[in-house]
């Protein structure tokens, strides 16, 4: 199993630029989470997912889109990136009470 | 919604017994409390969940008092390598999730 992948690892973007980030987990959770961690804090749910199709606010959603178009992937959409989004993303899925991260991607917008 | 309060950092020594206590008041009855651990550029990875009392594993020990409003993370003789961020969650991933927060941590630093 790979677990909980996440791709690109890093990304350099300009102002008002847009992308996706992209989280795959092959363990068949229904769970999904987007966080997003800025240096010396915690982490902050963005978006989250319980079921495939189905996606919900988290904390800090402004600025960012997601989708849950298949169970095993939950994409993280930037649409005008503004410095202020550069940070590092985690995604997650959950078993249970058991959430297993993916390595991060980390984003700079200048 | 759970929120949780943690010391933001603590210093130990190798082999030494460390004790990092989360305040959590306003915990729900069917929340679960569940402790994480982030090395620098990796995500948080899962140590420990429990509901009361006491919890063992091969890593650690969760101590949960009768009330509930606090629970106390031990790690047995640290070593270097448990220098981290530990995080204390409160919340029951089946009936409210996303809405449990992970808060500041407590960043455990580990001296020779």
């Amino acid at each position: 199993n790979a677990g909980v992948t996440q791709t690109p690892k890093f990304r350099v973007l300009k102002t008002g630029q847009s992308m996706t980030l992209l989280c795959a987990q092959d363990m068949n959770h229904e769970y999904m989470y987007w966080y997003r961690q800025d240096p010396g804090m915690g982490l902050r749910l963005i978006h989250y997912s319980v079921g495939e199709g189905t996606t919900a606010k988290g904390e800090v959603p402004d600025g960012y889109n997601v989708s849950r178009l298949k169970k095993q992937n939950f994409l993280l959409g930037l649409e005008s990136a503004a410095p202020s989004q550069t940070s590092v993303y985690f995604c997650a899925s959950t078993r249970g009470y058991e959430q297993f991260f993916g390595p991060g991607t980390r984003l700079t917008v200048l | 919604l759970a929120k949780t309060t943690q010391p933001i950092s603590m210093d130990s020594y190798e082999g030494q017994e460390v004790n990092i206590t989360c305040s959590h008041n306003n915990i729900a009855t069917n929340d679960y409390i569940t402790w994480y651990q982030q090395f620098p550029s990796q995500g948080p990875r899962f140590i420990i969940q429990g509901y009361k009392t006491k919890v063992t594993n091969e890593v650690a020990s969760l101590f949960i008092p009768a009330d509930r409003k606090s629970s106390t993370l031990s790690l047995p003789r640290v070593s270097l390598s448990d220098t981290a961020v530990y995080y204390c969650l409160v919340g029951s991933p089946s009936t409210n999730a996303g809405k449990s927060t992970f808060g500041d941590g407590t960043t455990l630093t580990v001296k020779p």
